[in-house]
Protein backbone atom coordinates (compact mmCIF):
# COMPACT_ATOMS: atom_id res chain seq x y z
CA UNK A 1 0.00 0.00 0.00
CA UNK A 2 0.90 3.54 -0.60
CA UNK A 3 2.57 5.02 2.42
CA UNK A 4 4.52 8.17 3.11
CA UNK A 5 6.65 8.40 6.02
CA UNK A 6 8.07 11.37 7.57
CA UNK A 7 10.71 11.90 9.64
CA UNK A 8 10.25 12.74 13.74
CA UNK A 9 9.52 15.91 15.78
CA UNK A 10 12.65 18.81 15.50
CA UNK A 11 13.03 21.75 18.15
CA UNK A 12 15.64 24.16 16.83
CA UNK A 13 16.97 27.64 17.30
CA UNK A 14 16.00 30.61 15.76
CA UNK A 15 18.31 31.26 12.57
CA UNK A 16 19.36 27.71 12.37
CA UNK A 17 18.01 25.37 9.68
CA UNK A 18 15.88 22.18 9.64
CA UNK A 19 15.79 19.42 7.45
CA UNK A 20 12.46 16.85 7.29
CA UNK A 21 12.55 13.63 5.40
CA UNK A 22 9.54 12.11 3.57
CA UNK A 23 9.96 8.35 2.58
CA UNK A 24 7.48 7.15 -0.42
CA UNK A 25 6.87 3.40 -0.41
CA UNK A 26 4.15 1.30 -2.26
CA UNK A 27 4.22 2.99 -5.64
CA UNK A 28 6.71 4.04 -8.41
CA UNK A 29 8.98 7.11 -6.31
CA UNK A 30 9.59 8.88 -9.70
CA UNK A 31 5.92 8.56 -11.01
CA UNK A 32 4.30 11.37 -8.97
CA UNK A 33 5.00 14.63 -7.91
CA UNK A 34 5.29 15.44 -4.22
CA UNK A 35 3.98 18.44 -2.76
CA UNK A 36 5.22 19.98 1.03
CA UNK A 37 1.96 21.65 2.86
CA UNK A 38 3.12 23.15 6.46
CA UNK A 39 0.24 24.46 9.22
CA UNK A 40 0.87 26.92 11.59
CA UNK A 41 -0.41 26.25 15.18
CA UNK A 42 -4.43 26.73 14.73
CA UNK A 43 -4.07 28.18 11.63
CA UNK A 44 -5.19 26.79 7.51
CA UNK A 45 -2.90 24.68 5.45
CA UNK A 46 -0.25 26.73 3.47
CA UNK A 47 1.55 24.89 0.54
CA UNK A 48 5.76 25.43 0.56
CA UNK A 49 6.95 23.40 -2.47
CA UNK A 50 6.11 20.93 -4.89
CA UNK A 51 9.33 18.85 -6.66
CA UNK A 52 9.50 16.08 -9.40
CA UNK A 53 10.98 13.21 -8.25
CA UNK A 54 11.72 11.71 -11.49
CA UNK A 55 13.74 15.20 -12.81
CA UNK A 56 14.03 16.74 -9.69
CA UNK A 57 12.51 20.47 -10.96
CA UNK A 58 11.39 22.20 -8.10
CA UNK A 59 9.24 25.25 -7.44
CA UNK A 60 8.60 26.85 -3.83
CA UNK A 61 6.38 29.47 -2.33
CA UNK A 62 7.40 33.35 -3.11
CA UNK A 63 7.35 34.04 0.71
CA UNK A 64 9.74 31.12 1.29
CA UNK A 65 12.15 31.55 -2.06
CA UNK A 66 15.84 31.83 -0.63
CA UNK A 67 15.26 29.77 2.22
CA UNK A 68 13.41 26.52 1.19
CA UNK A 69 14.69 23.80 -0.57
CA UNK A 70 13.59 20.19 -1.97
CA UNK A 71 15.66 17.02 -2.93
CA UNK A 72 15.18 14.06 -3.47
CA UNK A 73 16.69 10.61 -3.55
CA UNK A 74 15.62 8.15 -6.13
CA UNK A 75 17.33 5.18 -4.71
CA UNK A 76 15.83 5.24 -1.47
CA UNK A 77 12.63 6.72 -2.77
CA UNK A 78 12.74 10.11 -0.38
CA UNK A 79 11.96 13.70 -0.23
CA UNK A 80 13.75 16.46 1.70
CA UNK A 81 12.93 19.61 2.70
CA UNK A 82 15.05 22.14 4.26
CA UNK A 83 14.68 25.44 5.57
CA UNK A 84 17.10 27.64 6.76
CA UNK A 85 17.38 30.62 8.47
CA UNK A 86 14.13 29.60 10.96
CA UNK A 87 12.49 32.14 12.45
CA UNK A 88 9.29 31.68 15.10
CA UNK A 89 6.85 31.88 12.42
CA UNK A 90 8.18 29.07 10.82
CA UNK A 91 6.80 26.69 13.85
CA UNK A 92 4.41 24.16 12.08
CA UNK A 93 3.37 20.70 11.17
CA UNK A 94 5.12 19.65 8.22
CA UNK A 95 3.47 17.55 5.31
CA UNK A 96 4.45 16.10 2.45
CA UNK A 97 1.65 14.90 0.21
CA UNK A 98 1.62 12.91 -3.34
CA UNK A 99 -0.10 14.43 -6.44
CA UNK A 100 -1.73 12.37 -8.64
CA UNK A 101 -4.11 13.28 -11.37
CA UNK A 102 -1.79 14.58 -13.87
CA UNK A 103 -2.63 18.29 -15.33
CA UNK A 104 -5.07 18.50 -13.02
CA UNK A 105 -3.40 17.29 -9.86
CA UNK A 106 -4.83 16.62 -6.11
CA UNK A 107 -3.51 14.96 -2.82
CA UNK A 108 -4.49 11.22 -2.50
CA UNK A 109 -1.82 10.44 0.16
CA UNK A 110 0.03 12.31 2.96
CA UNK A 111 2.45 12.30 5.42
CA UNK A 112 1.89 11.95 9.13
CA UNK A 113 3.43 15.14 9.72
CA UNK A 114 6.47 16.63 11.20
CA UNK A 115 6.05 18.96 14.40
CA UNK A 116 8.88 22.02 13.74
CA UNK A 117 9.22 24.24 16.55
CA UNK A 118 11.37 27.07 15.94
CA UNK A 119 12.12 28.66 19.98
CA UNK A 120 15.61 30.02 21.75
CA UNK B 1 -5.02 35.89 3.27
CA UNK B 2 -5.42 32.72 1.30
CA UNK B 3 -6.43 33.26 -2.27
CA UNK B 4 -9.60 30.65 -2.15
CA UNK B 5 -12.62 32.00 0.68
CA UNK B 6 -14.09 29.78 2.54
CA UNK B 7 -16.49 30.64 5.62
CA UNK B 8 -14.50 30.27 8.87
CA UNK B 9 -17.39 28.34 9.88
CA UNK B 10 -20.68 26.61 9.14
CA UNK B 11 -23.10 24.66 11.68
CA UNK B 12 -25.83 22.65 11.44
CA UNK B 13 -28.02 19.94 13.04
CA UNK B 14 -27.17 15.86 12.71
CA UNK B 15 -29.36 14.88 9.61
CA UNK B 16 -29.33 18.17 8.20
CA UNK B 17 -27.97 19.22 5.37
CA UNK B 18 -24.66 21.71 5.17
CA UNK B 19 -22.78 23.44 2.08
CA UNK B 20 -19.36 25.41 2.03
CA UNK B 21 -18.53 27.55 -0.32
CA UNK B 22 -15.03 28.20 -1.79
CA UNK B 23 -14.49 31.38 -3.95
CA UNK B 24 -11.53 31.61 -6.55
CA UNK B 25 -11.14 33.34 -9.90
CA UNK B 26 -9.94 32.25 -13.76
CA UNK B 27 -6.75 31.97 -12.86
CA UNK B 28 -6.95 29.08 -10.35
CA UNK B 29 -10.87 27.67 -9.89
CA UNK B 30 -11.68 28.35 -13.10
CA UNK B 31 -9.43 26.52 -14.70
CA UNK B 32 -8.64 24.19 -13.46
CA UNK B 33 -10.33 21.19 -11.23
CA UNK B 34 -11.09 21.54 -7.00
CA UNK B 35 -10.48 19.18 -4.37
CA UNK B 36 -11.94 19.10 -0.91
CA UNK B 37 -9.84 17.97 1.79
CA UNK B 38 -11.34 17.17 5.76
CA UNK B 39 -9.03 17.04 8.31
CA UNK B 40 -9.25 16.37 12.29
CA UNK B 41 -7.43 17.43 14.98
CA UNK B 42 -4.35 16.08 14.87
CA UNK B 43 -4.31 14.57 12.32
CA UNK B 44 -3.23 14.84 8.49
CA UNK B 45 -5.97 15.73 5.63
CA UNK B 46 -8.21 13.46 4.21
CA UNK B 47 -9.02 13.68 0.34
CA UNK B 48 -12.72 14.31 -0.09
CA UNK B 49 -13.92 14.90 -3.47
CA UNK B 50 -11.38 15.84 -6.20
CA UNK B 51 -12.09 16.61 -9.92
CA UNK B 52 -14.66 18.90 -8.60
CA UNK B 53 -17.33 16.63 -7.90
CA UNK B 54 -15.65 12.72 -8.23
CA UNK B 55 -15.23 10.41 -4.37
CA UNK B 56 -12.46 8.51 -4.04
CA UNK B 57 -13.61 4.66 -3.03
CA UNK B 58 -14.95 4.75 0.69
CA UNK B 59 -15.92 8.56 0.99
CA UNK B 60 -19.64 7.77 1.23
CA UNK B 61 -22.23 9.74 -1.42
CA UNK B 62 -23.53 12.09 1.49
CA UNK B 63 -20.75 13.88 0.55
CA UNK B 64 -20.66 15.83 -2.87
CA UNK B 65 -19.16 18.62 -4.68
CA UNK B 66 -19.82 20.60 -7.63
CA UNK B 67 -18.50 23.99 -9.58
CA UNK B 68 -19.54 26.73 -11.52
CA UNK B 69 -17.27 29.29 -12.97
CA UNK B 70 -14.61 30.66 -10.16
CA UNK B 71 -17.00 28.80 -7.38
CA UNK B 72 -16.59 25.30 -5.99
CA UNK B 73 -19.07 24.29 -3.25
CA UNK B 74 -19.02 20.67 -0.84
CA UNK B 75 -22.16 19.50 0.12
CA UNK B 76 -22.35 17.11 3.38
CA UNK B 77 -26.19 15.64 3.96
CA UNK B 78 -27.20 13.35 6.89
CA UNK B 79 -25.10 14.98 8.99
CA UNK B 80 -22.94 13.17 11.79
CA UNK B 81 -21.36 14.18 14.82
CA UNK B 82 -18.23 12.40 13.01
CA UNK B 83 -18.60 14.83 10.51
CA UNK B 84 -17.21 17.95 13.05
CA UNK B 85 -13.71 18.65 11.33
CA UNK B 86 -12.16 21.33 9.07
CA UNK B 87 -12.71 21.40 5.62
CA UNK B 88 -10.46 22.64 3.22
CA UNK B 89 -10.54 23.31 -0.81
CA UNK B 90 -7.29 23.60 -2.91
CA UNK B 91 -6.36 24.39 -6.69
CA UNK B 92 -3.52 24.97 -8.72
CA UNK B 93 -3.10 28.36 -9.56
CA UNK B 94 -1.87 29.02 -13.48
CA UNK B 95 -0.44 32.31 -12.68
CA UNK B 96 1.45 32.20 -9.38
CA UNK B 97 2.37 28.53 -10.50
CA UNK B 98 1.70 27.45 -6.92
CA UNK B 99 -1.23 25.27 -4.97
CA UNK B 100 -3.55 27.12 -3.60
CA UNK B 101 -5.71 26.23 -0.24
CA UNK B 102 -8.66 27.99 0.91
CA UNK B 103 -8.78 29.22 4.42
CA UNK B 104 -10.22 26.69 5.97
CA UNK B 105 -13.71 25.80 6.88
CA UNK B 106 -14.85 24.61 10.58
CA UNK B 107 -18.12 22.34 10.46
CA UNK B 108 -19.78 21.77 13.96
CA UNK B 109 -22.22 19.39 13.95
CA UNK B 110 -25.08 21.17 16.88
Amino acid sequence: QVQLVQSGAEVKKPGASVKVSCKASGYSFTSFYIHWVRQAPGQGLEWVAIINPSGGSTNYAQKLQGRVTMTRDASTSTVYMELSSLGSEDTAVYYCARAVGGSYPYFDYWGQGTLVTVSS
Amino acid sequence: QSVLTQPPSVSAAPGQKVTISCSGSSSNIGNNYVSWYRQLPGTAPKLLIYDNYKRPSGIPDRLSGSKSGTSATLGITGLQTGDEADYYCGTWDNSLSVWVFGGGTKLTVL
